[in-house]
């Protein structure tokens, strides 16, 4: 039972142009969603987070928006960068944090 | 501040052996979790220590287990490995300070596990 999905193993985006990630999720009790980038070799390292009291929030070039009688959300990345190419792990939390299987997204020059 | 620590970085082991995989915690970090990391599986979650309490726990079988001590380091336990067992394992701490249901968590850099 996949409580965080992410229906996408993989995007390209040219660079500049605006990279979306999406994510569903089932369990209605969770109330924190988060987005993790991960570079090959490396542990997850957070990227940004929004309650589900929110809406949407914005951090630089990086802008999560929730939706929650969808049970979705999803992640803009504008512009987008070569470094911006990472698998990226939606997750949701409310006791425990469960993660998505990841999109990896590759930014073309 | 030191970031979360994993020892070894890699590990080879064969089929029927044990292993164990140590993670040192952010320092002030009460709360260890540890994930796998598999291609086709994503990241899921093992379990998760807080003061030396396992709190939570994956649907992994009971080969899987961990403990953890008085200064928070943490050791996951594989026993009897199978193939599948090969996987990036990951340990992430945070420093749970009580009150809300979200604690952001750091991770290491993971260890690779491959069973022969």
């Amino acid at each position: 039972d996949q409580q965080v999905k992410q229906n996408s193993p993989s995007l390209s985006v040219q660079e500049g142009r605006i990279s979306i990630l999406n994510c569903d999720y089932t369990n209605s009790m969770f109330d924190y969603f988060l987005w993790y980038k991960k570079y090959p070799a490396e542990g997850p390292t957070f990227l940004i987070s929004i309650s589900s009291i929110k809406d949407k929030n914005e951090d630089g070039r990086f802008t999560v928006f929730l939706n929650k009688s969808a049970k979705h959300l999803s992640l803009h990345i504008v512009p987008s960068q070569p470094g911006d190419s990472a698998v990226y792990f939606c997750a949701a939390s409310y006791d425990k944090i469960i993660f998505g299987k990841g999109t990896r997204l590759h930014i073309l020059p | 501040k030191a970031g979360v620590t994993q020892t070894p970085r890699y590990l080879i082991k064969t089929r029927g052996q044990q292993v164990t995989l140590s993670c040192s915690p952010i320092s002030g970090h009460r709360s260890v979790s540890w994930y796998q990391q598999t291609p086709g599986q994503g990241l899921q979650f093992l379990f998760e220590y807080f003061s030396e309490t396992q709190r939570n726990k994956g649907n992994f079988p009971g080969r899987f287990s961990g403990r953890q001590f008085s200064n928070s380091r943490s050791e996951m336990n594989v026993s009897t490995l199978e193939l599948g067992d090969s996987a990036l394992y990951l340990c992430a701490s945070s420093q749970d300070t009580g009150g809300g249901s979200y604690n952001e968590q750091f991770f290491g850099p993971g260890t690779r596990l491959t069973v022969l």
